[in-house]
């Protein structure tokens, strides 16, 4: 299997522009995750899906970002306006429905000038 | 909620050194517990895994045994090497409602090591 697939890899945008990352999880994978990773604040769960709904969006930090599934092998994360405090790592990452391990992509570095 | 709790680094060894980096962790129920390694520049990688007490996980030379009488989850080295510099994150598995999880990860521990 290919394991997630993310993209872009590198993303480099202006403030106030419109930011789309994109995520394929792993094949057979019910569940999916959006993460944040900075320097200051760590690794931050943003939303995450089972079976393409979504089941918490609690961490996801404004109304400046949303999460879409259309279908069990496609995801986005998109944020609109972007802000320069918005820069980080993005990482997607799918599993199996339950208590298991999750799967990561390598991540998308986000740079918002 | 749950929660981990991991040493804070960074910890810095010399080749061949013994490696322990504590993990504890608060749960209501009887969660699965993870260890995950994260390379510079990359995703984060499973490195292994116990799903109930008393379980010991290994790879790589690495292990860690599920105490549950001490909520603990420590890693384990015998002889680290320079490859093996890296941040170390201790997780489990909390449960969301009916058959939803998600991992609820420690900050992380940088390990380097030195030749």
């Amino acid at each position: 299997d290919a394991g997630v697939i993310q993209s872009p890899r590198h993303e480099v945008t202006e403030m106030g522009q419109e930011v789309t990352l994109r995520c394929k999880p792993i094949s057979g994978h019910n569940s999916l995750f959006w993460y944040r990773q900075t320097m200051m604040r760590g690794l931050e769960l943003l939303i995450y899906f089972n079976n393409n709904v979504p089941i918490d969006d609690s961490g996801m930090p404004e109304d400046r970002f949303s999460a879409k599934m259309p279908n069990a092998s496609f995801s986005t994360l998109k944020i609109q306006p972007s802000e320069p405090r918005d820069s980080a790592v993005y990482f997607c990452a799918s599993g199996p429905t339950g208590p298991h391990e999750q799967y990561f992509g390598p991540g998308t570095r986000l740079t918002v000038t | 909620g749950d929660s981990v709790t991991q040493m804070e680094g960074p910890v810095t060894l010399s080749e061949e050194a013994f490696l322990t980096i504590n993990c504890t962790y608060t749960a209501t129920g009887y969660p699965s517990l993870f260890w995950y390694v994260q390379y510079p520049g990359e995703g984060l990688q499973l490195l292994l895994k116990a799903t109930k007490a008393d379980d010991k996980g290994s790879n790589k030379g690495f292990e860690a045994t599920y105490r549950k009488e001490t909520t603990s989850f420590h890693l384990e080295k015998g002889s680290v090497q320079v490859s093996d510099s890296a941040v170390y994150f201790c997780a489990l598995s909390e449960s969301s409602g009916g058959s939803n999880y998600k991992l609820t990860f420690g900050k992380g521990t940088l390990l380097t090591v030195n030749p």
